[in-house]
């Protein structure tokens, strides 16, 4: 199946310091990526969409300020929590979508722990 | 988007089959169905996916209601590796679409 990287998988970090999280598709193309975050013991909760080349759309609730999405290209995309805080502590994960086939694949996650 | 309902956890005997159910009684008529499972700490992955028919696969087989308002996941026969969250959702086939996820069912495996 195909291969989607995040890096780093885990990152603890003081509060107020910002954290950059990679997602690399390694075998296919996407031109759509969307982001999750899943809280402990919670489900999976749709962060953003971003299409490689455009501005990232936010789901309601989701500071766009906070959470920079960047889409450069179409196998890296990168979420950056800037002036991160305990509560933005969770698990992060991309999933990229294959721009040939439609089919959405699940990064292995970042867990961001924030002191 | 079209909700589905499921059970919060379950628990089954390890080297039994399990039949994970799922509702959704809003199901349009071009959703698929599909199965998602998370193990701890890690991603989600696929299962299985289906639109009227009965589907199997290595991983698992999906029954779909004839009505389409339910289906069930069943793994043959369970081993300690499937202890994980299992999701059903349902998708839009066409286009890019977002999936939402649901809380899913907690799997528990007993040795």
């Amino acid at each position: 199946g195909a291969v989607v990287s995040q890096h780093p998988s885990r990152v603890i970090c003081k509060s107020g310091t910002s954290v950059k999280i990679e997602c690399r598709s390694l075998d296919f193309q996407a031109t759509t990526m969307f982001w999750y975050r899943q809280f402990p013991k919670q489900s999976l909760m749709l962060m953003a969409t971003s299409n490689e080349g455009s501005k990232a759309t936010y789901e309601q609730g989701v500071e766009k300020d906070k959470f920079l999405i960047n889409h450069a290209s179409l196998t890296l995309s990168t979420l950056t929590v800037t002036s991160a805080h305990p509560e933005d502590s969770s698990f992060y994960i991309c999933v990229p979508t294959d721009a040939l086939t439609d089919t959405q694949y699940f990064g292995p996650g970042t867990r961001l722990t924030v002191l | 988007d079209a909700k589905t309902t499921q059970p919060n956890s379950m628990e089954s005997n390890e080297e039994e089959p399990v039949h994970l159910p799922c509702n959704h009684s809003t199901i349009s008529g071009t959703d698929y169905i599909h199965w998602y499972r998370q193990l701890p700490s890690q991603g989600p992955e696929y299962v299985i996916h289906g639109l009227t028919s009965n589907v199997n696969n290595r991983m698992a087989s999906l029954a779909i209601a004839e009505d389409r308002k339910s289906s069930t996941l069943i793994l043959h026969r369970a081993t300690l590796r499937d202890a994980a969250v299992y999701y059903c959702i349902l998708k839009y086939p066409f286009g890019n679409e977002k999936l939402t996820f649901g809380t899913g069912t907690r799997l528990t495996i007993i040795p």
